[in-house]
């Protein structure tokens, strides 16, 4: 089957690191997308990842290792805009994007 | 650049009337999908299509049906609208229909049927 796994909800302070993880467990996955969703908003997207290996952007990144199935959002330095939900999704291929439930990130002061 | 409309912004429904939720993009993006959004579950997929003239099935089809007539519109139907249909609807394109292409999003459409 074409899973995908993500906590539903963390906790974190602002100007600290938070990491929300991401697995699946499918074959046939080509890359890992990472999209931030705003309360009644849009997902936006964030990163994707086909090669094993950390891409950085700013104070975000992105890890991808594809023997393990897995994948991390590194958010650096925190902000209070950075609550949101951050949604892992799979590329398996032509149509085939397929999402995590969605992990919504709580920054506190 | 606007992106991706939709409209309306959110609807009430009473069941078993037909509805059309619009899209419109106005990036020459090849590929459109309309996806729904519900509590604790991901974004999944309704109907796609690679490009005007085409489209296809994705996870969650029934009870809706899509048109694609030129690049920029692609419009989703609820030919009789049922109460699990509440949701909300979310419009997304992409310049390709390949694995790496980034999907776009609209704004969404937040959907009640009763």
């Amino acid at each position: 089957g074409q899973n995908i796994d993500q906590p539903t909800e963390m906790t974190a302070t602002e100007g600290a690191i938070v990491q929300i993880n991401c697995t699946y467990q499918t074959s046939g996955f080509n890359g890992l997308f990472w999209y931030q969703q705003h309360a009644g908003e849009a997902p936006t997207f964030l990163s994707y990842n086909v090669l094993d290996g950390l891409e950085e952007k700013g104070r975000f990144s992105s890890f991808l290792s594809r023997s393990k199935g897995y994948s991390y959002l590194l958010l650096k330095e925190l902000q209070m805009k950075d609550s949101a939900s951050y949604l892992c999704a799979g590329s398996g291929g032509y149509n085939k994007l397929i999402f995590g439930a969605g992990t919504r990130l709580a920054v506190h002061p | 650049i606007a992106g991706i409309t939709q409209a309306p912004t959110s609807q009430i429904l009473a069941a078993g009337r037909r509805m059309t939720l619009r899209c419109t993009q106005d990036m020459r993006h090849n590929a459109m999908y309309w996806y729904r959004q519900d509590l604790g579950l991901g974004l999944r997929l309704i109907h796609y299509s690679n490009t005007a003239g085409t489209t296809g099935k994705g996870e969650v089809p029934d009870g809706y049906s899509v048109s694609r007539a030129n690049t920029d519109d692609f419009p989703l139907t609820l030919a009789s609208a049922v109460p699990s249909q509440t949701s909300v609807y979310f419009c997304a394109s992409s310049d390709s229909s390949g694995a790496a292409d980034t999907q776009y999003f609209g704004p969404g459409t937040r959907l009640t049927v009763l």
